[in-house]
């Protein structure tokens, strides 16, 4: 079975400055996915960031980076230059990335941490 | 190219009534997903397509739960006899499968329907 725990489920930070939001993950595979989705007041969930677990470079997406930490089985997200647009629920989330049937394919989500950008 | 859409967004129902929660998946997309929101928790997974195979209804919660897929494009969730309980957001989400392509695990997600049983 797959966890994804999200233990901050609030967090704030000053416009321009830089937040960390943490995530701590359980999976027996060894070729698993992990992202980090964004939920603005809109509801819409949109991708923020992907990790391929075989991939020893931590991914990065313009403001938006992660520190992967395989043996530590952490994954946590960080937002430089904090914009007010950044104010959302972020969403951990772990695929265990199997080909085979069952229900490998399925998203595993923390339950997520509620991000407030202040001005 | 256009996204993930549902409809409706907002659904009122009474309870014990039936409702019908539609998503139009991203063209070319062989996979599709429907995941349950609830007040303050995470995503709830509720059951997959894939192509023409059968569906996994695993996550659904009760047999009041049912979904289909027509033509490998759209799909209906469909909710029988509403109870209280079903109140929340149903998301739905498309990929390209998981067919093990590095590039075609993301899923995209739409905006989801928010139901309220009265």
């Amino acid at each position: 079975a797959q966890t994804v725990t999200q233990s901050q489920p609030e967090m704030s930070v000053q416009e321009a400055e830089t937040v960390t939001l943490s995530c701590t993950y359980d999976t027996s595979e060894s070729n698993y996915y992990l992202f980090w989705y964004k939920q603005p007041p809109s509801r819409q969930m949109i991708l923020v960031i992907r990790q391929e677990a075989y991939k020893q470079q931590n991914a990065t997406e313009n403001r938006f980076s992660v520190n992967f930490q395989k043996a530590a089985k952490s994954f946590s997200l960080k937002i430089s230059d904090s914009q007010l647009g950044d104010t959302a629920m972020y969403f951990c989330a772990l695929d265990p990335g199997r080909n085979s049937g069952g229900s490998n394919y399925k998203l595993t989500f923390g339950k997520g941490t509620l991000l407030t950008v202040n001005p | 190219g256009a996204g993930v859409s549902q409809s409706p967004s907002n659904k009122v129902t009474e309870k014990g009534k039936d409702v019908e929660l539609r998503c139009d998946p991203i063209s070319g997309h062989t996979a599709l997903y429907w995941y349950r929101q609830s007040l303050g928790q995470g995503l709830e997974f509720l059951i997959y397509f894939q192509g023409n195979s059968a569906p996994d209804k695993s996550g659904l919660p009760s047999d009041r739960f049912s979904a289909e897929r027509t033509g490998g494009s759209v799909s209906t969730l469909t909710i029988q006899r509403t109870q209280q309980e079903d109140s929340a957001v149903y998301l739905c989400a498309s990929s390209f499968g998981t067919s093990g392509r590095r590039l075609g695990r993301e899923q995209y997600f739409g905006p989801g329907t928010r139901l309220t049983v009265t």
